[in-house]
């Protein structure tokens, strides 16, 4: 079946270290990926997206995401996390087939220890 | 220029009420989209709107949930009569164009059936 999975419900990281979230896909396409944030009492804000090309993207806040075919993967990184981005993550496909509809993932809540 | 924006923030409401959820989209947006996340599981794509004609409303629940969107501006959301289970987080988001599909999210509206 069609689904986008990410295996960790909580992280906790320390601040200033490394994250890595991770995020897996099973489509017979490679789809649009995305991730997106959702800080406590905000809407859903598009970190970053990967269309086709450069299989390492860059993304606002300082995070970064690189797409690995052979593995369906879309992982999610920043090398150093500050207290701020404490906040749940999604990751997201738009399939090829869909005009319209994201396909989300269950999230991942980031929490930040000091 | 302002995000999309949705009312209310939060709804407490009894089983067998009926609400009303509006969203307003970025302006020059034609599609626009509802989601909905229920406690605990994925984030869910309800419909999909170009202008005024619904596009895509496989996700929609059941007949109890009524989306219009007069004009082709802002949208409502109906659910009569409510029940426990729609209780929730409904997201709106809206999109310039289909191509790469990048929609804009809302803070979403908490519905909460009691």
């Amino acid at each position: 079946a069609q689904s986008v999975t990410q295996p960790d419900i909580h992280i906790t990281v320390s601040e200033g270290a490394s994250l890595e979230l991770r995020c897996n896909y099973s489509y017979g396409a490679t789809p649009y990926l995305f991730w997106y944030v959702q800080s406590p009492g905000q809407g859903l804000q598009l970190l970053l997206k990967y269309f086709s090309g450069d299989t390492l993207v860059q993304g606002i806040k300082g995070f970064e995401a690189e797409f690995k075919r052979s593995q369906s993967s879309f992982n999610l990184r920043k090398p150093s996390v500050h207290w701020s981005d404490a906040a749940e993550y999604f990751c997201a496909v738009v399939p090829y087939s869909s005009a319209s509809k994201i396909i989300f993932g269950s999230g991942t809540r980031l929490s930040i220890r000091p | 220029e302002a995000g999309v924006t949705q009312f209310p923030s939060h709804s407490v409401i009894e089983k067998g009420q009926t609400v009303t959820l509006r969203c307003d989209p970025i302006s020059g947006h034609d599609n626009l989209y509802w989601y909905r996340r229920v406690m605990g599981k994925e984030i869910k794509f309800l419909l999909h709107f170009v202008k005024e004609s619904k596009q895509d409303e496989s996700g929609m629940p059941n007949n109890r949930f009524l989306a219009e969107r007069t004009g082709g501006t802002y949208s409502t959301l109906k659910v009569q009569p409510a029940e426990l289970e729609d209780s929730g987080v409904y997201f709106c988001a809206s999109s310039q164009g289909l191509t790469k599909n990048i929609q804009y999210f809302g803070a979403g509206t908490r519905l909460s059936v009691l």
